[in-house]
């Protein structure tokens, strides 16, 4: 079965400390594995989409990384704002491959 | 360049009463799909449609549950005789056509529905 897992479920980190949130997966053959990042009371907001293993992709303070069994997002030097619920979703070869298999998510949290 | 719209952004409705939530996708984009996501759970997925067309319906309880994506207009997610279950924040997601390659989802505020 297709999962997908996050860790850790909440991260506090001071405002500048560098760190990285794992998605883990399990897939029959990965298409595609997206970050999202989630604000209190809004819908997700695409951040990275990465497509094979050993490619990365940066977006300010934000680097996404993929292996053949996970995916980081490394973060650093983060500020207040960086605060969100960070989403990790994969999508699968086969018949139903525009379905999305989501992570519960990290909730980050960067204190001033 | 208006992304994803839902409406009503908060909707309040007593058991038994229907529900309908509205989503216009961003403009060119002809797919659509809906997903329930509960407090502290991640996004389920219910339904996948195109214009008048529903392609996959796997995640949609068969029973009260309903959408449509009609050639002209919002996609509607319709619950009826909604139960306290329901409770919770419906997204809506878009994207272009998938061709040769797959296209990442945009999502929309969401739908928080409160059943009291």
């Amino acid at each position: 079965e297709d999962q997908v897992t996050q860790s850790p479920e909440a991260l506090r980190l001071q405002e500048g400390e560098s760190s990285s949130l794992n998605c883990s997966y399990t897939v029959s053959g990965l298409r595609g594995l997206f970050w999202y990042r989630q604000d209190p009371g809004k819908g997700p907001e695409f951040l990275f989409t990465l497509y094979s293993a050993g490619e990365e992709k940066e977006k300010e303070r934000l680097k996404a990384t993929l292996t053949k069994k996970e995916s980081f997002l490394h973060i650093t030097a983060p500020k207040p704002e960086d605060s969100a619920t960070y989403l990790c979703a994969v999508q699968a070869w086969g018949d139903s491959n525009y379905q999305l298999i989501w992570g519960a998510g990290t909730k980050l949290i960067i204190k001033p | 360049n208006a992304g994803v719209m839902q409406n009503p952004r908060h909707l309040v409705r007593r058991r038994g009463q229907e529900a309908r939530l509205r989503c216009s996708p961003v403009k060119g984009h002809s797919h659509v799909y809906w997903y329930r996501q509960l407090p502290e759970e991640g996004l389920k997925f219910m339904v996948y449609l195109q214009k008048e067309n529903i392609i996959d319906e796997s995640g949609m309880p068969k029973e009260r549950f309903s959408a449509e994506f009609p050639k002209e207009g919002p996609s509607i997610l319709r619950i009826q005789q909604v139960v306290r279950g329901d409770s919770a924040a419906y997204f809506c997601a878009s994207s272009p056509a998938l061709k040769a390659g797959f296209y990442e989802q945009y999502f929309g505020p969401g739908t928080r529905l409160t059943v009291t």
